[in-house]
């Protein structure tokens, strides 16, 4: 059963607009989410992040926000520029719970923003 | 610079022709693992390391070996490949203690034929 649930597998946005990227968990049990960008024929890298106690964390032009009674978080890009055209995959993990720290991701989604 | 690297970056073999990807990061992390990006299904672990000589399995561990001898390496083993293990692999690594963002590798494209 897929716990981090990403149901968009693409989304495209005009220059200058807005970008929403969704995400959707299960486990009540995460303590932390992460949003992580890849480019092709890199690794992923690791773009922001919260934590359960907060609903808001905010870094430049990107914000993520976490509904923990609906189990969803979304990653908000303003405004968007055609190099941040990449797979955001969506992480989570919950340390105290004893998982090491591992991270569950979703399946990604491709975000291409058009000049 | 702090990295993780892999090797190599590109690799095509046979069916049964045993092949080790190497994996090592300079930042002295304790925690390192293992993934395996498919079309459709994002990112699965495969194994991870808590520490030299801790190894544990991740979601999709068959047909997989792995080692932790020594802090900066962890090598992943197949021992006889088959081409459903045609895969795009990242190997990650972070602090042991309370961390939770996790530094990825460039990757290493395998295809088994």
């Amino acid at each position: 059963d897929q716990q981090v649930k990403q149901n968009s597998p693409s989304l495209s946005v005009q220059e200058g607009r807005i970008s929403i990227l969704n995400c959707d968990y299960t486990n009540s049990m995460f303590d932390y989410f992460l949003w992580y960008k890849k480019y092709p024929a890199e690794g992923p890298t690791f773009l922001i992040s919260i934590s359960s106690i907060k609903d808001k964390n905010e870094d430049g032009r990107f914000t993520v926000f976490l509904n923990k009674s609906a189990k969803h978080l979304s990653l908000h890009i303003v405004p968007s520029q055609p190099g941040d055209s990449a797979v955001y995959f969506c992480a989570a993990s919950d340390l105290s719970g004893g998982s090491q720290g591992n991270l569950i991701f979703g399946k990604g989604t491709k975000l291409s923003v058009k000049p | 610079e702090a990295q993780v690297t892999q090797n190599p970056r590109y690799l095509i073999t046979v069916t049964g022709k045993k092949l080790t990807v190497t994996c090592s990061q300079n930042m002295n992390h304790e925690y390192m693992s293992w993934y395996r990006q498919d079309p459709g299904l994002g990112l699965r672990q495969i194994y991870y390391s808590m520490n030299v000589e801790v190894t544990d399995k991740g979601d999709v561990p068959e047909g997989y070996k792995v080692s932790r001898k020594e802090k900066r390496n962890f090598p992943l083993i197949l021992e006889s490949p088959s081409p459903n293990q045609t895969s795009l692999y990242f190997c990650a690594s972070k602090t042991g203690t309370g961390g939770y963002e996790q530094y990825f590798g460039p990757g290493t494209r395998l295809t088994v034929t």
